[in-house]
């Protein structure tokens, strides 16, 4: 089990939003920690889509937008592109195993 | 060009060991805090340990604590893990991800990621 909670899979059509939860609790996204959210399309390495809640790196396109509140945090995805099919995952700090990064356990965006 | 390479993967025997490499190119290894992360089937992402810019502060995840070691060798731009009494349960493929800061502590997000070199253990 992965310490932060994530749907295993999301789905919407063409130009549609989804929305994938991260869900965490009180020693690590509730703790203020920084979130940051990474898009792994098959068959190549994670990369980096959303640090610090909502900071987009340089040529990650507005469509992708991120948030938090509370001890979750949000990735969301507007006008849905064939492309955007990938699993993603959420990533903080938790502060009561020892200095560990933690991730979510995934979530596979099905674009229909 | 700005990468890491991992090698070293491959199929071992359960409480063998095995050593895994990854090589940076295109910018200064001395200048970054550095991971190990695995992604084993069907699971989801799983840190598995860090090394500060200089060698001197490591951590390790509590999968893999007492069995895994973390070395850097900035000389040669490489990063090194040690895998000491290996069990099923390390199948993966294992990533080297830098992030763009010195401390092992900081929170910095993972800015650059290798393609992953597979290990598998398995009788």
């Amino acid at each position: 089990q992965s310490v932060l909670t994530q749907p295993p899979s999301v789905s919407g059509a063409p130009g549609q939003r989804v929305t994938i939860s991260c869900t965490g609790s009180n020693s690590n996204i509730g703790a203020g920690y920084d979130v940051h959210w990474y898009q792994q399309l098959p068959g190549t390495a994670p990369k980096l889509l959303i640090y610090r809640t909502a900071n987009r790196p340089s040529g990650v396109p507005d469509r992708f937008s991120g948030s938090r509140s509370g001890t979750s945090a949000s990735l969301a995805i507007t006008g849905l592109q064939a492309e955007d099919e990938a699993d993603y995952y959420c990533q903080s700090f938790d502060s009561s195993l020892s200095n560990s990064c933690v991730f979510g356990g995934g979530t596979k965006v099905i674009v229909l | 060009q700005v990468q890491l390479v991992e090698s070293g993967g491959g199929v071992v025997q359960p409480g063998r060991s095995l050593r895994l490499s990854c090589a940076a190119s295109g910018f200064s290894l001395r200048n970054h805090a550095m991971h190990w992360v695995r992604h084993a089937p069907g699971k989801g992402l799983e840190w598995v340990a860090v090394i500060s810019y200089d060698g001197s502060d490591k951590y390790y995840g509590a999968s893999v604590k007492g069995r895994f070691t973390i070395s850097r060798d900035n000389s040669k731009n490489t990063l090194h893990l040690q895998m000491d009494s290996l069990t099923t349960e390390d199948t993966a493929l294992y990533y080297c991800a830098r992030k763009f800061c010195t401390s092992a502590t900081c929170h910095n997000p993972f800015d650059l990621w290798g393609r992953g070199t597979l290990v598998t253990v398995s009788s």
